[in-house]
Order: structure tokens, then sequence, then C-alpha cells
């Protein structure tokens, strides 16, 4: 399995942006980078992927390196609500399982 | 249009037990995926059902089975529950359009005493 690899824990002021990295030197052309987040009791929420290109939606932007090697998720702007614990994802084309590692937990304070 | 939802949200069952988790799909939606989140972990892909047959397994053992029904809903079920069992179980499911993003569902919270 492709493993990505992000650190434990970051912390955020609310309402700056969050930059969460993660690191994935093993992935293959044909792997998507995925986020999800999950609040606490919750099941995780798609945020975001990408394959190549940088992408924008109304969550967040991914920043995608050059070599693929590592990526960005970017909160603009974080609230409260954003906090919640981060993963960072790689799955193929179709009909893959997704591996989760620990995540990054994001701890925003007001 | 409801999203992925599963049933029960809670259940308690005391090792040795059988238990059925259940789980439809969004709408639209033919692949369904089980995952079980140990608390403090992220979740392990258990398996993967696709018309109605396992498409992919993770390292769980055979005691963990499940089915898929001709209208994409699924059930996962455990035989001989162990202490360690205990967990939050998500199911996934996603089209068949690539790439494979999945959306889940709330969750079941089983616990084995």
């Amino acid at each position: 399995d492709a493993k990505t690899t992000q650190p434990n824990s970051m912390e955020s002021n609310e309402e700056e942006p969050v930059h969460l990295p993660c690191n994935h030197s093993t992935i293959s052309g044909t792997d998507y980078i995925h986020w999800y987040r999950q609040l606490p009791s919750q099941g995780p929420e798609y945020v975001i992927h990408g394959l190549t290109s940088n992408v924008n939606n109304r969550m967040a932007s991914l920043a995608i390196a050059e070599d693929r090697k590592s990526s960005t998720l970017i909160l603009h702007r974080a609230t409260l609500r954003d906090a919640a614990v981060y993963y960072c994802i790689l799955s193929g084309y179709n009909f893959n399982k997704f591996y989760f590692g620990s995540g990054t937990k994001l701890n925003v304070k007001p | 249009d409801a999203g992925v939802t599963q049933s029960p949200t809670h259940l308690i069952k005391t090792r040795g037990q059988q238990v059925t988790l259940r789980c439809s799909p969004k709408s639209g939606h033919d692949t369904v995926s089980w995952y079980q989140q140990a608390l403090g972990q992220g979740p392990q892909f258990i398996f993967q059902y696709y018309e109605e047959e396992e498409r992919q397994r993770g390292n769980f053992p055979d005691r963990f089975s499940g089915h898929q029904y001709p209208n994409y809903s699924s059930e996962l079920n455990v035989n001989a529950l162990l202490l360690g069992d205990s967990a939050l179980y998500l199911c996934a499911s996603s089209g068949t359009g690539a790439p494979d993003t999945q959306y889940f569902g709330p969750g079941t919270r089983l616990t084995v005493l």
C-alpha cells in the first residue's frame, strides 16, 4: 500500500491560513491524492482530491508538488469548525482501498 | 439526497457473540467498503463489495464477512467477537467513475464486553 507521512499535530489561529503537509514519496503515476477530515465520533468527510494539478474548491485548496512526492492542503481562513483530524490518502484509479495513516490533528485557537 | 446511512448507531455485545452491521450507500453508488477504526487510530480497510461480490480484502480474519444486496446495500458480520473488536465501524460508498472518491457514513460504535 502506498503510504503517506503527516505531522501528528498542528495548531493555528482562527481566521489565519493553515498549510497541512503530506509526503508521499512512493506515489505511482496513477495514484490520486485525497484529503479527508474527521471530527470526533463522526465518519471521515471528503475535502478535496487531485492528480497532478493544483485544485480549489469551496472548502480548501490542494497544492501538489511537481514531482508529486508531496502535497499541501490549504485552508484559507481557519475557523473553529475546522478543528479535526486531517488524513492524506493515496488511491489508485478505481476500486482501490484507502490506506489511512494517523493523520494530522489540527487545533484551531480562537 | 440521503448520504451514506448506517445502523445501528451503537451496539453492545459480549465476547463470543455475533453481530451484523448494516449500510445503505449514497444514491447512485454501487461500491461499498467497510473500515474498522479503533480509538485514536485511523480507519483500517476491512473489505470492499461490488456487484454483490467481495472485490478486495484487508488484513482481517475470516470472522469478518460481508454481503451486498442487489440494491447495493451491504452488511458486515463479525463472528466470535473479541474484546479487540470494539471499534467504530465505518461504511463508505463510491461510484464507478474515476477517481474512487469515497463517501463515509457516520459509523456504528461497537462495544464488546
